[in-house]
């Protein structure tokens, strides 16, 4: 257990619709991540916050935002859904901001169908 | 743009085999070099890093050293088990602009058969 907790686990919800995935990062932790992993496009780093503040943007699409509240937990939103979508969905936290002297930990994900 | 190559999987050996994973990768900077593991079912975790050229990074058996010469970061372990089984990402992380970037490699699935 990665102390990392994301909800829910699976996600079920048609075209056009949109969902809101949420994310807790281990305590102590400042940074929160989200990726995206599908079969067709791998690992994909979207976005990443810090203390509340955007930090870095990946291949994050328009018509997906995130947002880091004072309690520090995170939520991914995902509007106008398409099939190519589905995906898992990770987000990490870590204490810092830069990789390489601040390791980051996953949560399990969240599974997104789209139908 | 920053870009990382794995070889395609699926790798298939036999226990206690000796194991390598090629990773190259392309940067404009100086970045820091990671293997992460993703068990089945399980988000990833990070396994080894380095931060800068001719660092070794090393975990559980597992090695991988910072070659900015050859822009590769491979992994290796001396002998496998059935336990290492799983997917494994090659990634780097740089700064650029004020922002870091994280990008990945496409894993390269491990199975390991007694």
């Amino acid at each position: 257990d990665s102390g990392v907790t994301q909800t829910p686990k699976h996600l079920i919800t048609a075209t056009g619709q949109r969902v809101t995935l949420r994310c807790s990062p281990r305590s102590g932790d400042l940074s929160v991540y989200w990726y995206q992993q599908s079969l067709d496009q791998g690992l994909q780093f979207l976005i990443q916050y810090y203390n509340g503040e955007e930090r870095a943007k990946g291949n994050i699409l328009e018509r997906f935002s995130a947002q880091q509240f004072p309690d520090l937990h995170s939520e991914l939103n995902l509007s106008s859904l398409e099939l190519g979508d589905s995906a898992l969905y990770f987000c990490a936290s870590s204490v810092g901001v830069g990789l390489a002297y601040n390791e980051q930990f996953f949560g399990p994900g969240t599974r997104l169908t789209v139908l | 743009g920053d870009s990382v190559t794995q070889m395609e999987g699926p790798v298939t050996l036999s226990e206690e085999a000796f194991l390598t994973i090629n990773c190259t990768y392309t940067a404009t900077g100086y970045p820091s070099l990671f293997w992460y593991v993703q068990y089945p079912g399980e988000g990833l975790q990070l396994l080894l890093k380095a931060t800068k050229a001719d660092d070794k990074g090393s975990n559980k058996g597992f090695e991988a050293t910072y070659r900015k010469e050859t822009t590769s970061f491979h992994l290796e372990k001396g002998s496998v088990q059935v336990s290492d089984s799983a997917v494994y990402f090659c990634a780097l992380s740089e700064r650029s602009g004020g922002y870091q970037k994280v990008t990945f490699g496409t894993g390269t699935k491990l199975q390991v058969i007694p």
